[in-house]
């Protein structure tokens, strides 16, 4: 089984750098992902990281250490637009690659 | 138009009923997913079918059945709804490739309220 841990709610100003933190534990790490999703609506892939490192795109980046079980997204220039919960997912081999999700950071983005 | 896509997309019913949502896709995705969120929570997996044949229970199918018509589409029935159930429902496709690959592509879920 898996435990994913995100914050559950966080606040930043428009223009601003935002860090949202996901820690994780299994014991068959097989990728991990972030998905945006605005309120009421189907959840939209942002990111996908399975090697330790950062993937940049464009003003989001995703970043992964698999030996300290930690993820983070980081949202540049922040845009009242990005008001949404952002969800992060693993993908484990020993429960036949599905995804458990963590129960999302929402995010709120202030003028 | 969408690439998945759900019915109805809101539904209200009462405790004992049964209903049946509905999910279709062109994207040609073989693997196919339910998940039901409730407020606050993240997805929790109900079903999923890797292709037309092969069905597989999820961390909560108690109280679910689906089933796989063809490859495009998957629908997932409550036999007897209760309160419990009320939720919000997405379905969400992958192509079943290593990596990125796997990516699920959700619709735009269907709203369901037990009275």
């Amino acid at each position: 089984g898996q435990n994913i841990d995100q914050p559950t709610e966080m606040t930043a100003t428009e223009g601003a750098i935002v860090q949202i933190n996901c820690t994780y534990q299994t014991s068959g790490f097989n990728g991990l992902f972030w998905y945006q999703q605005h309120a009421g609506e189907a959840p939209t892939f942002l990111s996908y990281n399975v090697l330790d490192g950062l993937e940049e795109k464009g003003r989001f980046s995703s970043f992964l250490s698999r030996s300290k079980g930690y993820s983070y997204l980081l949202l540049k220039e922040l845009q009242m637009k990005d008001s949404a919960s952002y969800l992060c997912a693993v993908r484990e081999k020993n429960a036949g690659n599905m995804l458990t999700f963590g129960g999302g950071t929402r995010l709120m983005v202030k003028p | 138009d969408a690439d998945v896509t759900q019915t109805p997309r809101n539904r209200i019913t009462k405790t004992g009923k049964r209903i049946m949502l509905e999910c279709s896709q062109t994207k040609g995705h073989d693997r196919m997913y339910w998940y039901r969120q409730d407020p606050g929570l993240g997805l929790q997996l109900i079903y999923y079918s890797f292709d037309v044949k092969d069905i597989n229970k999820g961390e909560i199918s108690d109280g679910y059945s689906v089933s796989r018509q063809a490859q495009a589409k998957f629908s997932l029935s409550l036999e007897s709804a209760i309160p419990n159930q009320t939720a919000l429902y997405f379905c969400a496709t992958s192509e079943g490739l290593a990596g990125v690959g796997e990516t699920q592509y959700f619709g735009p879920g269907t709203r369901l309220l037990v009275l």
